[in-house]
């Protein structure tokens, strides 16, 4: 059971260039998250989805895109990379909304943008 | 708005020491309490969690209770072992919004030393 697969694992970024974080996940789970993690900060949460075809705004949008045209995957996207986006991207799911469905988290993508 | 403070870290301990990670929170409303561990090459997994005051949550030998009237969710253990080394993070959710509307903290850093 391989859970929530980020890939890749490190990448370094030119100002301006773009690129798609991928992630996917084998539980059929609905609800999938991408967060950020700068250092000494906690997870800010970037977009969400409750269900395929459907994508909502957290709390750090700018700059992103994302897409959910199946269940399983949930790609985010940096159209221009900025230095301000270097940090380490985790993306997670759940099966329901609500206090008792823990997230499960990958191992996250270390992003520099130099 | 939410928030959840965790004591400043790292914080490097010998082996069978006792472990206190201090976190209080400010929410509006009734929020849930959660204790998400990561340890190196992972991603976040969820520890302990509490649903409303004075419920303990416990795993793996670690607690935590939820106290309402000091606002603090304070992660122990009574006797830490050199696997315990881990970011921990204190996080929260307002009752009923479920998982996308997560507040964590900044991550306390354990080192356990044999």
């Amino acid at each position: 059971n391989a859970g929530v697969t980020q890939t890749p694992k490190f990448r370094i970024l030119k100002i301006g260039q773009s690129m798609t974080l991928q992630c996917a996940q084998d539980m059929n789970h609905n609800y999938m998250y991408w967060y950020r993690q700068d250092p000494g900060m906690g997870l800010k949460l970037i977009y969400y989805s409750v269900g395929a075809g459907i994508t909502d705004k957290g709390e750090v949008p700018n700059g992103y895109n994302v897409s959910r045209s199946t269940t399983e995957d949930f790609p985010l996207r940096l159209e221009l990379a900025a230095p301000s986006q270097t940090s380490v991207y985790f993306c997670a799911s759940t099966v329901a909304q609500g206090d008792n469905s823990p997230l499960h988290f990958g191992n996250g993508t270390r992003l520099t943008v130099t | 708005g939410d928030s959840v403070t965790q004591m400043e870290g790292p914080v490097t301990l010998s082996e069978e020491a006792f472990l206190t990670i201090n976190c209080t929170y400010t929410a509006t409303g009734y929020p849930s309490l959660f204790w998400y561990v990561q340890y190196p090459g992972e991603g976040l997994q969820l520890l302990l969690k509490a649903t409303k005051a004075d419920d303990k949550g416990s795993n793996k030998g670690f607690e935590a209770t939820y106290r309402k009237e000091t606002t603090s969710f304070h992660l122990e253990k009574g006797s830490v072992q050199v696997s315990d080394s881990a970011v921990y993070f204190c996080a929260l959710s307002d009752q009923g919004f479920g998982n996308e509307k997560l507040t964590f903290g900044t991550g306390t850093r354990l080192t356990i030393i044999p």
